[in-house]
């Protein structure tokens, strides 16, 4: 069975850094696109960044040089690294499997709070 | 930017009953685009993919149509579990970047 887990979430200070990973499983990892969306409480979905199977990364400008996707293929995971997180990056953060340029296994979420 | 517009926000419709779901991008995007179900409490699931693709396991009464800037997802006979919000998302060919519309909710009459 294809899954996708999701850990790292928790509450951060505005101004914080916070890493998420995501645990693949029941696919060849390597072999395809990953993306990290989220959603903020009653809103619509954001797309937050992507990473290629050959490591090239691409990001909206609400997040570029804040945040950082990356990939670990022998293990398996997905990660997102968040600096300078402000309160509108509260959000369920979703690690979602690429396949011709949709996404078409998603996690369960993890939620980020960025509050003092 | 490509804009996504999704109408109405909010489709009252009976079961059994068709609903039919407007999706428009601000610039063409081709055939590159998505639908996606989500429940509430649950991550997306995708429904349809390049346009009028229906994805693995999604239901014949799901159908998706348009190119261009025009897309249209229909449900032909709206069962229980079908009561949910539709999100549309197009794919930009370069530089790489998705783009989600805002949701139609699905809601019982």
């Amino acid at each position: 069975e294809v899954q996708l887990v999701e850990s790292g979430g928790g509450l951060v200070q505005p101004g914080g850094s916070l890493r998420l990973s995501c645990a693949a499983s029941g696919f060849t990892f390597s072999s395809y696109d990953m993306h990290w969306v989220r959603q903020a409480t009653g809103k619509g979905l954001e797309w937050v960044s992507a990473i290629g199977t050959a490591g090239d990364t691409y990001y909206p400008g609400s997040v570029k040089g804040r945040f950082t996707i990356s990939r670990e293929n022998a293990k398996n995971s997905l990660y997102l690294q968040m600096n300078s997180l402000r309160a509108g990056d509260t959000a369920v953060y979703y690690c979602a499997k690429g396949t011709l340029h949709v996404m078409d296994v998603w996690g369960k979420g993890t939620t980020v709070t960025v509050s003092s | 930017e490509i804009v996504m517009t999704q109408s109405p926000a909010t489709l009252s419709v009976s079961p059994g009953e068709r609903a039919t779901l407007s999706c428009r991008a601000s610039q063409s995007v081709s055939s590159n685009l998505a639908w996606y179900q989500q429940k509430p409490g649950q991550a997306p699931r995708l429904l349809i993919y390049g346009a009028s693709t229906r994805a693995t396991g999604i239901p014949a009464r799901f159908s998706g149509s348009g190119s261009g800037t025009e897309f249209t997802l229909t449900i032909s006979s709206l069962q229980s579990e079908d009561f949910a919000v539709y999100y549309c998302q197009q794919y930009n060919n370069w530089p790489p970047l998705w783009t989600f519309g805002q949701g139609t909710k699905v809601e019982i009459k």
